[in-house]
């Protein structure tokens, strides 16, 4: 059973203009989101995060919008680099239960000059 | 560089054998967490360690194990190899534990191949 899905396997934008991953959750029960963005042969690497009181939260190119109704979140990347290819996961922690992060399965994202 | 260290980075071992997988975790961090990525299932947590102490247990096979040392670097042993632990397995730290929001900065893994 995955609680944390991201449909689209890969994605692929020009670049300057917007990227938009998308990623759904089940368990409502989740109450902090995270994006992480992955490069070959390296380890997660933390972009940015919302807790579930928020529906929006906003760092530089990054910004993270939350839809708990629709159990949805999405990462949109303005203006998109080469340098943004790579694999995004999205994750989900629940406060009380060790933070430990359930991931998605990842999309692909290759911008292209 | 995340401030997590794993070594090693390769371990190409054969089927029955154990390996002890090492992590380093961010300076003043107390939470350490091990995942495993293999192709077919994604990223999943294994297990996590705050202070010493197991907190939390994920998808974890009786043939893994996990400790925390009193300097809070962790080992994870995997016993009795199958072809089918071959994964990248990465360990994770935080400063918190329960009932805080801290991101989670990740090493930049251990690959393991079990021939």
């Amino acid at each position: 059973d995955q609680q944390v899905k991201q449909n689209s396997p890969s994605l692929s934008v020009q670049e300057g203009r917007i990227s938009i991953l998308n990623c759904d959750y089940t368990n409502s029960m989740f109450d902090y989101f995270l994006w992480y963005k992955k490069y070959p042969a390296e380890g997660p690497t933390f972009l940015i995060s919302i807790s579930s009181i928020k529906d929006k939260n906003e760092d530089g190119r990054f910004t993270v919008f939350l839809n708990k109704s629709a159990k949805h979140l999405s990462l949109h990347i303005v203006p998109s680099q080469p340098g943004d290819s790579a694999v995004y996961f999205c994750a989900a922690s629940l406060y009380n239960a060790g933070n430990m992060l359930t991931f998605g399965g990842g999309t692909r994202l290759m911008v292209k000059p | 560089d995340s401030g997590v260290t794993q070594t090693p980075k390769h371990l190409i071992t054969a089927t029955g054998q154990r390996v002890t997988l090492r992590c380093s975790p961010r300076s003043g961090d107390l939470s350490v967490y091990w995942y495993q990525q293999s192709l077919d299932q994604g990223l999943q947590f294994l297990i996590q360690y705050y202070n010493g102490e197991e907190r939390a247990k994920g998808n974890i096979l009786e043939r893994f194990s996990a400790q925390q040392f009193p300097d809070l670097h962790s080992e994870l042993n995997l016993s009795s190899l199958e072809l089918g632990d071959s994964a990248l397995y990465f360990c994770a730290s935080t400063l918190g534990g329960t009932g805080a929001y801290n991101e989670q900065f990740f090493g930049p893994g251990t690959r393991l191949t079990v021939l």
